[in-house]
């Protein structure tokens, strides 16, 4: 069984600049998440997808993140713009269902300069 | 309420020998409460997780010992091996809360010759 798969794994961006990850969750996976694990700490939840309705998104900065999952498999994450305290990996996660192990992807590494 | 804390930052322990790592937690709603195992440059991965309804769980080399009047949990390694050598994350989750998990902050273990 194919894991969670991401991309890109790594990105140099400069500060106000855009920047968006993709994430493919394990096949029949109905839930999906999006963690940011800066350096020295836990991954943080920011987002949670059941099929393509969001479920929790309490903690993600909408002002300057956003993420989709159009027809309830792929998803993408977006930063615009992107600030220094961004640079952080960021983790996608999906779940058979909303109860489930979570598998986490092998993350992309975001530096922001 | 939300957080876990966990201890120490790092470990160092030899060969052979027991790897102890110790998480608290505030919320009594958490209901499920797995350790996760991170490599360099890889994303976490499920090592071992209980609920509350039992005090302890073994599976191989890894314990779970579970204190709930204490609201301690605990990731015991037996016979440590180089191959432990990564950096693990206790973490909580309670049914009502989706899944969502919340992480400790990870401990660095190094196990030497």
């Amino acid at each position: 069984e194919a894991g969670v798969a991401q991309s890109p794994r790594y990105k140099i961006i400069e500060k106000r600049q855009s920047v968006a990850f993709w994430c493919n969750p394990i096949s029949g996976h109905a839930t999906l998440y999006w963690y940011q694990q800066i350096l020295g700490q836990g991954p943080k939840l920011l987002i949670q997808f059941q099929n393509n309705g969001v479920v929790d998104d309490s903690q993600l900065p909408k002002d300057r993140f956003s993420a989709e999952r159009l027809k309830g498999v792929d998803s993408t994450l977006k930063i615009q713009p992107a600030k220094l305290e961004d640079s952080a990996v960021y983790l996608c996660a999906s779940s058979l269902g909303g109860l489930g192990t979570q598998y986490f992807g092998p993350g992309t590494r975001l530096l922001v300069l | 309420q939300q957080q876990v804390k966990q201890s120490p930052q790092s470990l160092i322990v030899q060969k052979g020998g027991i790897s102890i790592i110790n998480c608290a937690y505030e919320n009594t709603a958490f209901d499920y409460f797995p350790w996760y195992q991170q490599f360099p440059g890889k994303g976490p991965a499920l090592l071992i997780a209980i609920r509350p309804d039992v005090s302890e769980k073994k599976e191989g080399r890894f314990t779970i010992s579970f204190n709930k009047s204490a609201k301690q949990f605990s990731l015991h390694i037996m016979d440590s091996q180089p191959g432990d050598s990564a950096t693990y994350f206790c973490a909580a989750s309670f049914t009502g809360g989706g899944n969502k998990l919340t992480f400790g902050t990870g401990t660095q273990l190094k196990v030497e010759l």
